[in-house]
């Protein structure tokens, strides 16, 4: 099964409002990063959060990491119709344990209605 | 800079043919992957290379092979097409095994 576990798997808001997705995840980790994926296209990477640290924040994006829960969640502020998107986590392992690979969730598609 | 860059975009394949996706990365990562998505679900990972010379099995290998041709080039082969292989292909590449990756724009491909 995936490393890394998206929920909820559909969120939909209102333009403004702040959206919440939370990652969970089985085994230790090296760092969490989480992706974007407009319809159709390739994802690209919007923060990467180390396993020694608790928050990270770029833009209007803050992610926290909470290693002893195995769970992280990615927030972003002020919602715009263009975030509108699948949102993904992925977890990078430590070296030596889970394949040495990036492992990604299932995602969350998110809907930010104008 | 072109990052990623994959070939074909877009194939339809009969039923048994065979063909090999392209993929190419010039940032000189040493690992890159090959990722299937199909439609409202998330990426599965098929083959990945960790470093030049080496290939690992993914979660879903079977029906697939992989070439790393060298450090730039990664190359996923289907040697008898199938139904069940209609998706969308993603080539990615990072630096490490655990650093940001950058996709290629993805191949749609049809097996009728």
């Amino acid at each position: 099964s995936q490393q890394g576990e998206e929920d909820p798997q559909a969120l939909s808001i209102q333009e403004g409002e702040n959206a919440t997705m939370n990652c969970s995840y089985k085994t230790s980790i090296n760092n969490l990063q989480w992706y974007r994926q407009n319809s159709g296209r390739g994802l690209v990477h919007l923060i990467l959060i180390r396993s020694n640290e608790r928050e990270k924040h770029s833009g209007r994006l803050r992610v926290t990491l909470d290693t002893s829960k195995k769970s992280s969640s990615l927030l972003i502020t002020a919602s715009r119709a263009a975030d509108t998107a699948s949102y993904f986590c992925a977890t990078g392992p430590v070296f030596g344990t889970s394949g040495s690979r990036l492992t990604f969730g299932e995602g969350t598609q998110l809907t930010v209605n104008p | 800079n072109a990052g990623v860059t994959q070939n074909p975009k877009f194939q339809v394949l009969k039923t048994g043919q065979s063909m090999t996706l392209q993929c190419a990365q010039d940032m000189n990562h040493n690992s890159m992957y090959w990722y299937r998505q199909d439609p409202g679900m998330g990426l599965r990972l098929i083959y990945y290379s960790a470093s030049e010379g080496t290939t690992d099995k993914g979660e879903v290998p079977n029906g697939y092979n992989v070439s790393r041709l060298n450090k730039r080039e990664f190359s996923l082969r289907l040697e008898s097409a199938a139904p069940s292989q209609t998706s969308v292909y993603f080539c990615a590449s990072s630096e490490r095994f655990d650093t940001e990756a950058f996709f290629g724009q993805g191949t749609r491909l049809t097996v009728v």
